[in-house]
């Protein structure tokens, strides 16, 4: 009965690799978003999207594309990994003004 | 353009004793006012919020906040803290008319002591 889920929970890999990480939301949820933790826990919104469309679209480099196949599904990719990547990545989903966090996603840079 | 502020980066309380952590926020307008707490590797999770009414909201795990308008506050309170209540704090503003997009204080690290 998981509300947002995230996959995978840990992610480690090279520098200029690509790679992806999926956000499902079971909760009828129109509006999904990206988030990212800093190494100093600091939170900051990086893409927001409202029933498959792009809504809020934060200055993230272009390496970032977030798609989103369907309004339960919100997914990250990101191109040419950089050591700067490092953090953990948050996927929320909103309703009546209230976001509800997934469990998040570590991923480390090498 | 909107701001939180959490004055206290680390807070240490003893178990049994009460914890009282503080936000501050800026915003033109009456904004949308939220608590949530992240567990040792954990997601965030929501404590509580405000968005119009009664200044006094209760949450889960025992917590409580209160806003005040005219000290642009919401302070986060629980009266008796149990060692589970060790984490980070986040405190959020958001608007109604940005898609919800939230902005999030620095967060108050808690360490509980016996």
């Amino acid at each position: 009965d998981t509300a947002v889920s995230q996959t995978p929970k840990y992610l480690v890999t090279q520098m200029g690799n690509d790679k992806s990480i999926k956000c499902e939301q079971n909760l009828g949820h129109d509006t999904m978003y990206w988030y990212k933790q800093d190494s100093k826990k600091f939170l900051k919104i990086m893409f927001s999207y409202n029933n498959k469309e792009l809504i809020i679209n934060e200055t993230v480099p272009n390496r970032f594309s977030p798609k989103s196949p369907d309004k339960a599904h919100l997914n990250l990719h990101i191109n040419s990994l950089e050591l700067g990547d490092s953090a953990v990545y948050f996927c929320a989903s909103r309703l009546q003004n209230t976001q509800y966090f997934g469990p998040g996603t570590r991923l480390t840079v090498l | 353009a909107q701001s939180v502020t959490q004055p206290d980066i680390h807070i240490t309380v003893s178990e049994g004793a009460s914890l009282e952590l503080r936000c501050n926020y800026s915003y033109g307008a009456t904004p949308y006012l939220f608590w949530y707490v992240q567990s040792p590797g954990q997601g965030l999770q929501l404590l509580l919020k405000y968005f119009s009414g009664d200044t006094l909201v209760q949450g889960i795990k025992g917590f409580e906040a209160e806003f005040k308008r005219s000290q642009s506050s919401f302070n986060l309170r629980k009266p008796s803290v149990h060692w589970s209540d060790a984490a980070e704090y986040f405190c959020a503003v958001g608007t109604a008319d940005s898609w919800g997009k939230l902005q999030f204080g620095a967060g108050t690290q808690v360490v509980v002591t016996p």
